[in-house]
């Protein structure tokens, strides 16, 4: 059973902060990795996709992978309001194209 | 502007009836999957389908059915013998390459209530 954790949160960070979400995956063979942002009452957008070990950046968003490690996190830097929502970290498996999804992280930015 | 539309936004449901949800897609994706999200919980898959024609259940199949008699089109039907349907369901579709996995676009989900 291929397994995505997160942990559920809420993780509340100031207004200006570094918000630091992980996730990690039990199977060792996972390929393609995907973290989606969730408002409340709505669906999921993909904010970043990461495939290879290391560091990602856009704009704001940094995704971090180690599949030594089996873990994939996301760096939100100078954190605002608007960044509150619930975070999805999903994971395919080689040979697979159908995602595992993780049960989300909730973020909530204090002004 | 490509993407995925789900309708209704809003279902109700009455004893003993069945429901069906449509999803459409205008991004010539191959792959579309549909799932159900509980209040506070993750995605779970329901059914999938990677070809017209074909389609394979998902995590929790039992008390849905779906169809795909064209590429565009995925949708799910919601039997009577699913007992506790009340959730937010979503569509979603991604391309299938044999190279680099493609993410999902997801639709603005559809939300089914019991009367």
């Amino acid at each position: 059973q291929k397994e995505v954790e997160q942990n559920s949160g809420p993780l509340s960070v100031p207004e200006g902060a570094i918000a630091s979400l992980n996730c990690t995956y039990s199977d060792r063979g996972s390929q393609s990795f995907f973290w989606y942002r969730q408002y409340s009452g709505k669906s999921p957008e993909l904010i970043m996709s990461i495939y290879s070990n290391g560091d990602k950046e856009d704009g704001r968003f940094t995704a971090q992978l180690n599949k030594a490690s089996q873990y994939v996190s996301l760096l939100i830097r100078d954190s605002q309001p608007s960044d509150s929502a619930t975070y999805l970290c999903a994971v395919i498996s080689g040979g697979s194209y159908i995602p595992t999804f993780g049960r989300g992280t909730s973020l909530i930015v204090h002004p | 502007d490509g993407g995925i539309t789900q309708s209704p936004k809003y279902l109700f449901r009455k004893e003993g009836q069945n429901v069906t949800l449509s999803c459409e897609q205008n991004l010539n994706h191959d792959a579309m999957y549909w799932y159900r999200q509980d209040p506070g919980q993750g995605l779970r898959l329901i059914y999938y389908s990677q070809i017209v024609n074909d389609f394979q259940k998902g995590d929790i199949a039992e008390g849905y059915s779906v169809s795909r008699e064209k590429k565009e089109s995925f949708p799910l039907t919601v039997t009577s013998a699913q007992k506790n349907p009340t959730a937010f369901y979503l569509c979603a579709s991604s391309p299938v390459y044999q190279g680099v996995n493609q993410p999902q676009h997801f639709g603005d989900g559809t939300r089914l209530s019991i009367l």
